[in-house]
């Protein structure tokens, strides 16, 4: 079985200082991890996803994501944070040995001017 | 432009009304799947599809029906709706479920039963 935990409901910071939104997994094999958000009346959108290779992962809007397989951690960064990357904020697993990805509760990202 | 498309985007619907949520893709994908996002829950998976007339029960799918006929549509349908089941709904699309393939998401249906 695979699990997904986003420990915190809610991550409140300032606008310009940097932000970090936590989830930490579990798989039975190698992991494919992604991240998604999802702003208010709106679908869920790709952020990014690590695969393989670089532990550091770029995606959209100048966020990252640090793999580590020691921690079993793919935390989601950003080095200055904008008001607009206020949302909701879903990580995601899924065991390379195929099978469907299991989502996270959602960390809701609240970034004051 | 690539896309899931759901619709209605809102529903408002009385119990034991009978009611399908339409998912249409246009990317060829194989996998499909519904899920419902309530407060406090995260999102839940109702059904999913990893092929046409290939269908599995999800997380929670009592209260559901899903059919896979054609590849691109995924229809939820709910053959008689309760209050419990007023939520938001999203479809969601992957290419397959053996590479490294992110989801696409519908911008949702709001489900409301009075």
């Amino acid at each position: 079985a695979q699990s997904v935990a986003q420990p915190e409901d809610q991550v409140n910071v300032a606008e310009g200082n940097p932000l970090t939104v936590k989830c930490t997994y579990s798989v039975s094999g190698n992991p494919y991890l992604f991240w998604y958000v999802q702003y208010p009346n709106r679908g869920l959108q790709f952020l990014l996803k690590y695969i393989t290779g670089d532990n550091l992962v770029k995606g959209s809007y100048g966020f990252e994501a640090e793999f580590n397989k020691s921690q079993t951690s793919f935390h989601l960064k950003k080095p200055s944070a904008l008001v607009s990357d206020s949302a909701l904020y879903f990580c995601a697993v899924r065991d390379t040995n195929a099978g469907k990805s299991t989502f996270g509760d959602g960390t809701t990202l609240t970034v004051k001017p | 432009e690539a896309q899931v498309t759901q619709n209605p985007r809102y529903l408002i619907t009385v119990t034991g009304k009978k009611l399908t949520v339409t998912c249409s893709q246009n990317m060829n994908h194989e996998y499909m799947s519904w899920y419902r996002q309530d407060p406090g829950l995260g999102l839940r998976q109702i059904y999913y599809s990893m092929n046409v007339e290939v269908t599995d029960k999800g997380d929670v799918p009592e209260g559901y029906k899903v059919s896979r006929k054609e590849k691109r549509n995924f229809p939820l349908i709910l053959e008689s709706p309760s209050p419990n089941q007023t939520s938001l709904y999203f479809c969601a699309s992957s290419f397959d479920t053996t590479g490294p393939y992110g989801y696409t998401f519908g911008s949702g249906t709001r489900l409301t039963v009075v």
